[in-house]
């Protein structure tokens, strides 16, 4: 079936303009994350959604960073005024949801660069 | 709060030889797992490791766990260039739903 999907697969923007990166989950997948990876930074953990649960949002680096999932599915992550530190890739995985060790299924990424 | 520590950073390897990547955690972390990426490529899924002495293979990759120690393996066995890639561990703690990611370490075998 299907897997992870993002869009776009690459994003170029000027600094302090928002940018929106588009996830779509394998379907029927309750739990839904997003990582950073960057070479300062490695691989961290940015937000998940659990179901109609309130997310974990621990793992947003600032207030210009939010995300929402609509209908359970798709999710949109939004960065406003972008820096240039905002440079990376944003992988979005999902995963069944059923137990919290449920394996994560990776998308392909959307490589950020802010100029 | 759990941290992850994962060595060599590097590795360089001639085909044929074997050889191990250590990951390391710093508390409590009640699964252990284990990603391939390929350059410009995502995560791709190698073992999940779920409870003490854990052992799972495939193909010439072979993951372990020592909850105990704090200690997973990834062992590599008779290296063929194919196995090119960066190779990361994740723990994720029972109660928490976030992965945290090792440093990666970069395989290159030549032959």
């Amino acid at each position: 079936g299907a897997g992870v999907s993002q869009s776009p697969s690459n994003k170029v923007t000027e600094k302090g303009k928002d940018v929106e990166l588009r996830c779509d989950p394998i379907s029927g997948h309750t739990a839904l994350y997003w990582y950073r990876q960057s070479l300062g930074q490695g691989l961290e953990f940015l937000i998940y959604f659990q179901g109609n649960s309130a997310p974990d949002k621990s793992g947003l680096p600032s207030d210009r960073f939010s995300a929402e999932r609509t209908g359970g599915s798709v999710s949109t992550l939004t960065i406003q005024r972008t820096q240039q530190e905002d440079s990376a890739v944003y992988l979005c995985a999902s995963s069944e949801g059923l137990f919290l060790w449920d394996e994560q299924f990776f998308g392909p990424g959307t490589r950020l660069t802010v100029l | 709060e759990l941290k992850v520590e994962q060595n060599p950073l590097f590795l360089s390897m001639q085909e044929g030889k074997n050889y191990t990547i250590y990951c390391n955690y710093s508390t409590t972390s009640d699964r252990l797992y284990w990603y391939r990426q390929d350059p410009g490529k995502s995560l791709e899924s190698l073992f999940v490791l779920l409870s003490n002495g854990a052992v799972k293979q495939e193909g010439r990759l072979m993951a372990s766990l020592d909850t105990k120690a704090r200690l997973s393996t990834l062992h590599i066995t008779a290296a063929v260039h194919d196995l090119s890639a960066t190779y990361f561990c994740a723990g994720q703690s029972y109660n928490t739903d976030k992965l945290i990611f090792g440093t990666g370490t970069r395989l290159q075998v030549f032959p």
